[in-house]
C-alpha cells in the first residue's frame, strides 16, 4: 500500500538553528516526492519536488532535500531557520492519480 | 501565470444544509483533484477527474458528489452537511496528458458547518 511516513510531528527550534525533517515512503511505482509548506491560516505551497535526476534537490526559501531510494527516504533540511519558517511541513508522494501525504510536521522557529 | 481558482474562499452553513464548491483549473489542464483537510489534520484525497471522467476515488463520502465539466471546472456537492465536515477543501488540476502530472493546489475553500 502507498503511504508517507513523518515522523517528527512537533519540532521547536531557535532561530538559526539546522532543521532536518524525515520523511520516509511506501510506494511500488515510479516515485514523485513533494514537501508543501502551509503557514498558518493559508494553503499548500510547493516547497520542492524529485521527479527524476540529482537526488539532491533545491528549492525555494533555502529548503532541500535528499532522495535516498535505498532508504525509502526524502528528509527536508535547511542550515538556519527563521522565524517566519514557522509552519506546517507536509511530505507527499505522488499515486496513480492521487496525492498521498504524510501527517505533517509542525515547526515552531523561536526567536 | 494563472492559478487554480476556488470559490467561495469561506462558507459557513448549518447541518443539514447543502453546499457547492467551485473550482476552475489552470488553463489547459485536464485533471482535477479534490482534497479535504480537518483541522490540524493532513490533506485526504477524495476524488479526482480526468476529461469530465472520475479517474481516482478516495475517502469521499456517498453525501458528497462531484462533477466536472466541458470547460473542465468542477463542482464538488455536499448534502446533509455535518459537523465534522467543516475543514477546508482544496482542489487542485494538473496536465496528465504525456504523463506529466505535477498537481498544483488551490487557496482552497473554508467550509465551516454550525
Amino acid at each position: 500500500a502507498q503511504s508517507v511516513s513523518q515522523h517528527n510531528h512537533h519540532v521547536i527550534l531557535s532561530e538559526a538553528a539546522s532543521l532536518e525533517l524525515g520523511c520516509n515512503y511506501s510506494y511500488g511505482g515510479t516515485v514523485n516526492l513533494f514537501w508543501y509548506v502551509q503557514y498558518p491560516g493559508q494553503h499548500l505551497q510547493l516547497l520542492l519536488k524529485y521527479f527524476s535526476g540529482d537526488p539532491l534537490v533545491k528549492g525555494i526559501k533555502g529548503f532541500e532535500a535528499e532522495f535516498i531510494k535505498s532508504k525509502f527516504s526524502f528528509n527536508l533540511r535547511k542550515p538556519s531557520v527563521q522565524g517566519s519558517d514557522t509552519a506546517e511541513y507536509f511530505c507527499a508522494v505522488r499515486g496513480t492519480y492521487k496525492y498521498i501525504f504524510g501527517t505533517g510536521t509542525r515547526l515552531k522557529v523561536l526567536a | 501565470a494563472a492559478g487554480v481558482i476556488q470559490s467561495p474562499r469561506h462558507l459557513i452553513k448549518e447541518k443539514r444544509e447543502t453546499a457547492t464548491l467551485k473550482c476552475y483549473p489552470i488553463p489547459r489542464h485536464d485533471t482535477v483533484y479534490w482534497y479535504q483537510q480537518g483541522p490540524g489534520q493532513d490533506p485526504q484525497f477524495l476524488i479526482s477527474f480526468y476529461e469530465k471522467m472520475q479517474s481516482d476515488k478516495g475517502s469521499i463520502p456517498d453525501r458528497f458528489s462531484a462533477q466536472q465539466f466541458s470547460d473542465y471546472h468542477s463542482e464538488l456537492n455536499m448534502s446533509s452537511l455535518e459537523l465534522g465536515d467543516s475543514a477546508l477543501y482544496f482542489c487542485a488540476s494538473s496536465l496528465s496528458r504525456g504523463g506529466y502530472n505535477e498537481q498544483f493546489f488551490g487557496p482552497g475553500t473554508r467550509l465551516t458547518v454550525l
